[in-house]
């Protein structure tokens, strides 16, 4: 069955850097567009970066831009997502998430996610 | 960006009745591009319900959406106790894609 496991989550002082990674198994992971959501209390949910299969189509949330760095390794399996210049505004809980449809050409729906990791900003 | 806008905030009712949540957006949908999740507390969102009505796999029957244009409807046919949670509905349509704000269901 499907599985994404994130890690690296944690608290850091604003300013600093965190890689998040999520390890997926159970599906062709380099035939899915990926996806990092988070979660704040105040904000919901926002849909913070994805990536294509090949990495080519790459969109990153305005709120992010300049700061945050999605890759991925098709080898491995896994999504990454580092996260620099962390501001007390990032704290929320990260979710990975797969996409719904094989070899889309667009993202669209979260089909599945993982079961997120919190990153806390704070001095 | 498609602004997503989700009512009532918070829906209280009773086991056995039914549920009508609603979601606006700020522009039309492409493609009805519309999906709903219900997420309960402590866990990820569930993907419920996409291109505005079809069922994700494993989600009962009692939930069903539909809408077109600017305007859509998640409805609970007749609550059962596990569904009592959070609802937010996403367009994808067009780029940013954007959440809703969502609506808690409570039990009264």
């Amino acid at each position: 069955q499907v599985q994404l496991v994130e890690s690296g989550g944690g608290l850091v002082k604003p300013g600093g850097s965190l890689r998040l990674s999520c390890a997926a198994s159970g599906f062709m992971f380099s035939d899915y567009y990926m996806t990092w959501i988070r979660q704040t209390p105040g904000k919901g949910l926002e849909w913070v970066s994805h990536i294509s299969t090949g990495g080519g189509d790459i969109y990153y949330a305005d709120s992010v831009k300049g700061r945050f760095t999605i890759s991925r390794d098709n080898a491995k399996n896994s999504l990454y997502l580092q996260m620099n210049s962390l501001r007390a505004e990032d704290t929320a809980v990260y979710y990975c998430a797969r996409d719904h449809y094989e070899g889309s050409l667009a993202p669209s729906t979260a089909r599945h996610w993982g079961q997120g990791t919190l990153v806390t900003v704070s001095s | 960006e498609i602004v997503l806008t989700q009512s009532p905030g918070t829906l209280s009712l009773s086991p056995g009745e039914r549920a009508t949540l609603s979601c606006r957006a700020s522009q039309s949908v492409s493609s009805s591009y519309l999906a709903w999740y219900q997420q309960k507390p402590g866990q990820a969102p569930r993907l419920l319900i996409y291109v505005t009505s079809t069922r994700a796999t494993g989600i009962p029957d009692r939930f069903s959406g539909s809408g077109s244009g600017t305007d859509f409807t998640l409805t609970i046919s007749r609550l059962e106790p596990e569904d009592f949670a959070v609802y937010y509905c996403q367009q994808y349509g067009s780029s940013p894609l954007t959440f809703g704000g969502g609506t808690k269901v409570e039990i009264k």
